[in-house]
């Protein structure tokens, strides 16, 4: 029950494209979920984060879509650039506590 | 303002031996997390301290030990240290509890052990 599911494993999108990204979980007590962007040798850098009360946040080329009643949120990056090729993990987080539970990560990788 | 550091960047241990690692979160956070990252078991939740009190733990056996100082810098501790240990411990730093929790990673120290 404090799994988060990430699909696909991997993604190919030609430049300029929709890059979709979908996590599910099981835990309705989580609410707050991040979406972390990790280029090689480097730490995870925080994206976009979402609440549970509001279906659809979006930051610049990046938006998070949530469904509540089917506990699942994605993220989706419009007009994608080689330079967002890199690995992408959602994750969920409860009772304003420290401990993100992450998905099993998606490596993007975008062709010019 | 300065973001997580964590040091050393990379370490090499022989079975057996123990390792501490060093974090420092950025100036004013207060909450520090510790995260194991590997390509089998991805990134798994190791502890949490906050104001020099851990207030989270993960499923990690009683070798995996930290602490938090009054200046919220951190240290891990891994004991008897076998080959799976073998991965990138990522800290993680927060301001505090807020209802939206927002965490920065460091750039990780890459343990080896051989």
């Amino acid at each position: 029950q404090q799994q988060v599911k990430q699909s696909p494993q991997s993604l190919i999108v030609q430049k300029g494209g929709i890059s979709i990204i979908n996590c599910a979980y099981e835990n309705t007590a989580f609410d707050y979920f991040p979406w972390y962007q990790q280029f090689p040798g480097k730490g995870p850098a925080l994206l976009i984060a979402i609440r549970p009360d509001v279906s659809e946040k979006k930051e610049g080329r990046f938006t998070i879509s949530f469904n509540k009643s089917a506990k699942q949120f994605s993220l989706h990056i419009m007009d994608s650039q080689p330079g967002d090729s890199a690995t992408y993990f959602c994750a969920a987080n409860y009772n304003q506590g420290g401990k993100l539970i992450f998905g099993q990560g998606t490596e993007l990788s975008v062709k010019p | 303002k300065a973001g997580v550091t964590q040091t050393p960047r990379y370490l090499i241990k022989t079975r057996g031996q123990q390792v501490t690692l060093s974090c420092s979160p950025i100036s004013g956070h207060r909450s520090v997390s510790w995260y194991q990252q590997t390509p089998g078991q991805g990134l798994q939740f190791l502890f949490e301290y906050f104001s020099e009190t851990q207030r989270n733990k993960g499923n990690f056996p009683g070798r995996f030990s930290g602490r938090q100082f009054s200046n919220s810098r951190s240290e891990m501790n891994v004991s008897t240290l076998e080959l799976g240990d073998s991965a990138l411990y990522l800290c993680a730093s927060s301001p505090d509890r807020s209802p939206l929790y927002e965490q920065y990673f460091g750039p990780g120290t890459r343990l080896t052990v051989t």
